[in-house]
């Protein structure tokens, strides 16, 4: 049971600097979302995705892209990398995303931007 | 906008004893639910307990169980017999009930001591 699956784990890179943050989950899930986890901040959403092609934005969406071309993947691009996203990031997924139920999430991308 | 608000940052209960964690939430919605979710220091998110605005009832899960008051807009999270591996950063967590977007606390931390 792989759940959502998230690559890589750790990350460091120079400003400027681009880079794709893979998810994939296995459980034909609808909805997936991305989130970014600071200290003292809780999480915040990014951007989510309600199925293939369709995507939006969350509460902190600037410097950040992402597509739906299947209903396994969704990936998360910096085009341009700043000390400011500096994070954890966290891939998370549920059947519909509707306020309900619960989310599988993944296990987390360590990103450092020096 | 919905806000999420856990007043102690970090918390400590001795273990077999029983702590209370604290959660207010500011909302114009009726119908919305309520999380904990538990993230140990393995950094994977965990949901502990789920709470429907609707039901009177609080939700439990074996020593996990809520004190939800819809009108005080309150909703702490109870855990009883306290183990070591309850140490973590709980985050109580806000959703619309048509909403894909989820409202994360700032989160406690909790240690549990021999």
């Amino acid at each position: 049971n792989a759940g959502v699956t998230q690559t890589p784990k750790f990350q460091v890179l120079k400003t400027g600097q681009s880079m794709t943050l893979q998810c994939a989950q296995d459980m034909n899930h609808e909805y997936m979302s991305w989130y970014r986890q600071d200290p003292g901040m809780g999480l915040r959403l990014i951007h989510y995705s309600v199925g293939a092609g369709i995507t939006d934005q969350g509460e902190v969406p600037n410097g950040y892209n992402v597509s739906r071309s299947t209903t396994e993947d969704f990936p998360l691009r910096l085009l341009s990398a700043a000390p400011s996203q500096t994070s954890v990031y966290f891939c998370a997924s549920s059947f519909t995303g509707t306020g309900a139920e619960k989310l599988f999430f993944g296990s987390g991308t360590q990103l450092s931007v020096l | 906008a919905q806000t999420v608000t856990q007043s102690q940052p970090e918390m400590s209960v001795q273990e077999a004893e029983t702590v209370t964690l604290s959660c207010t939430y500011d909302t114009s919605e009726s119908d919305y639910y309520l999380f904990w979710y538990k993230q140990p220091p393995s950094r994977q998110m965990i949901l502990v307990i789920r709470q429907e605005a609707y039901k009177q009832q609080n939700a439990t899960e074996n020593r996990f169980s809520v004190n939800f008051q819809k009108a005080a807009k309150s909703f702490s999270l109870k855990i009883s017999d306290s183990q070591l591996g309850d140490a973590a950063m709980y985050f109580c967590t806000y959703s619309g009930a048509g909403s894909y977007q989820l409202t994360f606390g700032k989160g406690t931390k909790l240690s549990v001591i021999p």
